[in-house]
């Protein structure tokens, strides 16, 4: 199947520091990519919807200037955590589709563990 | 009450055992379902999508009720490796808009 790789696996930070999560689609082009967060016992929850080259699309409640998503490619996203704080400890996964439609299956990255000091 | 909702298990069973899980969904405009296997501390994976016709992968068999917005797992012949959180998924607006349940755990005992 497709693989979708995600850079960090892990980050711990002091509060207050802006922390940037990559993913990948490594053998297709993925053009929409979704980021998702989950926390300790809880289902993913959707945060946002990138299409390469526009702006993400976010869900509600999210806030767009402190998660700053970039899709410049049709093979990387970028999601950074700015002004981290602790209560953004979180499981940060995103997902990549391989139709312009916005395919019915999603590819999951393997996730990033931030913990925010 | 939420888009999607699982049952919330947790599920414990034998070796063996056939273990059925259940998924409603809310919002009748939704396109394709899905079932998702998460591991714990790892990313979902994809283990079935669910046509309305039912359909059935070796142990594993997913139906779909559009009329009762209704999904269902069933697993036969229960294994070890079977244990891990399922993940009911919703989709539509063409897929761009996924909804997850919260999930439901399995644990499967020797």
């Amino acid at each position: 199947g497709a693989v979708v790789s995600q850079h960090p696996s892990w980050v711990i930070c002091k509060s207050g520091t802006s922390v940037k999560i990559e993913c990948r689609s490594l053998d297709f082009q993925a053009t929409t990519m979704f980021w998702y967060r989950q926390f300790p016992k809880q289902s993913l929850m959707l945060m946002a919807t990138s299409n390469e080259g526009s702006k993400a699309t976010y869900e509600q409640g999210v806030e767009k200037d402190k998660f700053l998503i970039n899709h410049a490619s049709l093979t990387l996203s970028t999601l950074t955590v700015t002004s981290a704080h602790p209560e953004d400890s979180s499981f940060y996964i995103c997902s990549a589709t391989s139709s312009g439609t916005g395919a019915e299956t999603q590819y999951f990255g393997p996730g990033t563990r931030l913990l925010v000091l | 009450r939420k888009e999607v909702e699982q049952d919330p298990g947790p599920f414990n069973v034998p070796e063996g055992a056939t273990v059925a899980f259940n998924c409603t969904y809310s919002n009748s405009a939704s396109q394709s379902f899905f079932w998702y296997r998460q591991d714990c501390r790892k990313e979902p994976k994809l283990l079935m999508s669910v046509y309305s016709s039912g359909n059935e992968d070796g142990r594993f068999t997913a139906q779909l009720n559009r009329a009762s917005q209704y999904i269902s797992l069933l697993i036969r012949d229960s294994k070890l490796s079977d244990s891990a959180t399922y993940l009911c998924v919703v989709t539509y607006t063409g897929g761009f808009k996924t909804i997850f349940g919260a999930g439901t755990r399995l644990f499967v005992k020797a």
